[in-house]
């Protein structure tokens, strides 16, 4: 069974701080690793979708990277903003041809504080 | 574009009623749609996978005759909760996503709550 883990589960940093958090995932049979933002009261919304070995990939102030060999992936935001505020969330399938299947983490819920 | 509704966004009911929940894909055709159930402080946790015109595939542990789901047009998949019990009050939030591989991005909707007295 794929197990996706989040860390930290809740972060509180001021605005202006960069931060980041990991997405850890097992290192075998790796097909993907989907980063999505999740504010309250709306639909989770797709950030990234990574597939390569120390892929990056970038949207603004956030970024992420890739390490397939170890199993972890980082979300960065640069100079947070109080919209930034919301739970991250990971996902990884279980395996290959699982027909779209995604198995999430707990999630990174983010405060920002103006 | 990749907009998903979910309909009730929340709702109340008594035990032993029955509740639909919706969820169309407004502006994109979905060969697949995802079911999942969160609990306080844990993570979205998938229940079923629905295919246009085909059963849908449970995962381990998920009462079929419980969470009956019916994926009958390409825009819209329906979970019903049968017989409701306290113990169903939860978030389900729906997910559709346009063809078929794993780096497919799933467009989800904003979700229901369900609270079962």
């Amino acid at each position: 069974i794929l197990n996706v883990e989040q860390s930290p589960q809740s972060l509180h940093v001021q605005e202006g701080d960069s931060t980041n958090f990991t997405c850890s995932f097992p290192s075998s049979n790796f097909y993907a690793l989907h980063w999505y933002r999740w504010e309250t009261a709306k639909s989770p919304e797709a950030l990234f979708v990574m597939t390569l070995n120390g892929d990056e990939k970038k949207k603004g102030r956030i970024s992420a990277t890739l390490n397939t060999k170890e199993g972890y992936s980082y979300l960065y935001i640069k100079g947070s903003q109080p919209e930034d505020s919301a739970t991250y969330l990971c996902a990884s399938p279980p395996g290959y041809n699982q027909g779209g299947k995604l198995i999430f983490g707990q999630g990174t819920e983010l405060s920002v504080k103006p | 574009g990749a907009v998903v509704s979910q309909h009730p966004s929340w709702v109340i009911c008594k035990s032993g009623t029955s509740v639909k929940i919706e969820c169309r894909s407004l502006d994109f055709q979905a060969t697949t749609m995802f079911w999942y159930r969160q609990f306080p402080k844990q993570s979205l946790m998938l229940m079923a996978t629905s295919n246009e015109g085909s059963k849908a595939t449970y995962e381990q542990g998920v009462e079929k005759d419980k969470f009956l789901i019916n994926h009958a047009s390409l825009t819209l998949s329906t979970l019903t909760v049968t017989s409701a019990h306290p113990e169903d009050s939860s978030f389900y939030i729906c997910s559709a996503r346009k063809a078929g591989y794993s780096t497919d991005t799933q467009y989800f909707g904003p979700g229901t709550r369900l609270t079962v007295l």
